[in-house]
């Protein structure tokens, strides 16, 4: 059974950092593309990052370029996040999300973990 | 990169079928056949429904069927049960890949 378990959050002042992981289990992670997504409290989802089977290649939305760091570690089957610069606007629960391989260009997210949120405040 | 832009609510009666557009531009729904829809309960994570625009992962129903007309994708749904009550977003693949999400959909079932 496919398993997406994320991990990190917390309550985190202005300007600080916070490192969110995700736990992959049931499936061959080394072979697979994935994705950070976040939703602010009572909003839509917002694509954060992505990164790719070997982690060579890394995209990030306009709104955390800059500040958040996309990584794995296929040898612990764990994605990571690192997030600096923490502004108001980065509260949300973020998710890890694996693409369908079904999909032409593996680009829908079929699995998705539980969520962790992140609270930036003072 | 702006938001795909969706009705923010849509509803209809137990055995209706509704339609959720999804509008975008010519670097993203219009670019490529890769829109996607979910479906998300409160508290719950989204759960993917289409995908490639009109395909369906296994176990979802085939109440549930998209397509797309220029930098437009629809989800229709039929048939509308109560458990359909949800929020929907679409999402689509850009041309700067990246992806891009719908403010999302509230479904009420009446």
């Amino acid at each position: 059974e496919v398993q997406l378990v994320e991990s990190g959050g917390g309550l985190v002042q202005p300007g600080g950092s916070l490192r969110l992981s995700c736990a992959a289990s049931g499936f061959t992670f080394s072979n697979y593309e994935m994705n950070w997504v976040r939703q602010a409290p009572g909003k839509g989802l917002e694509w954060v990052s992505y990164i790719d089977s070997r982690g060579s290649t890394i995209f990030y939305a306009d709104s955390v370029k800059g500040r958040f760091t996309i990584s794995r570690d296929n040898s612990k089957n764990s994605l990571y996040l690192q997030m600096n610069s923490l502004r108001a606007e980065d509260t949300a629960v973020y998710y890890c999300a694996r693409p369908n391989p079904n999909s032409g260009g593996w680009r829908a997210f079929d699995y998705w973990g539980q969520g962790t949120l992140v609270t930036v405040s003072s | 990169q702006s938001a795909l832009t969706q009705p923010a609510s849509v509803s209809g009666s137990p055995g209706q079928s509704i339609t959720i557009s999804c509008t975008g531009t010519s670097s993203d729904v219009g670019a490529y056949n890769y829109v996607s829809w979910y479906q998300q309960h409160p508290g719950k994570a989204p759960q993917l429904m289409i995908y490639d625009v009109s395909k369906r992962p296994s176990g979802i129903s085939d109440r549930f069927s998209g397509s797309k007309s220029g930098n437009t994708a629809s989800l229709i749904i039929s048939g509308l049960q109560a458990e359909d009550e949800a929020d929907y977003y679409c999402s689509s693949y850009t041309r700067s890949s990246t992806w891009v999400f719908g403010g999302g959909t509230k479904l009420t079932v009446l």
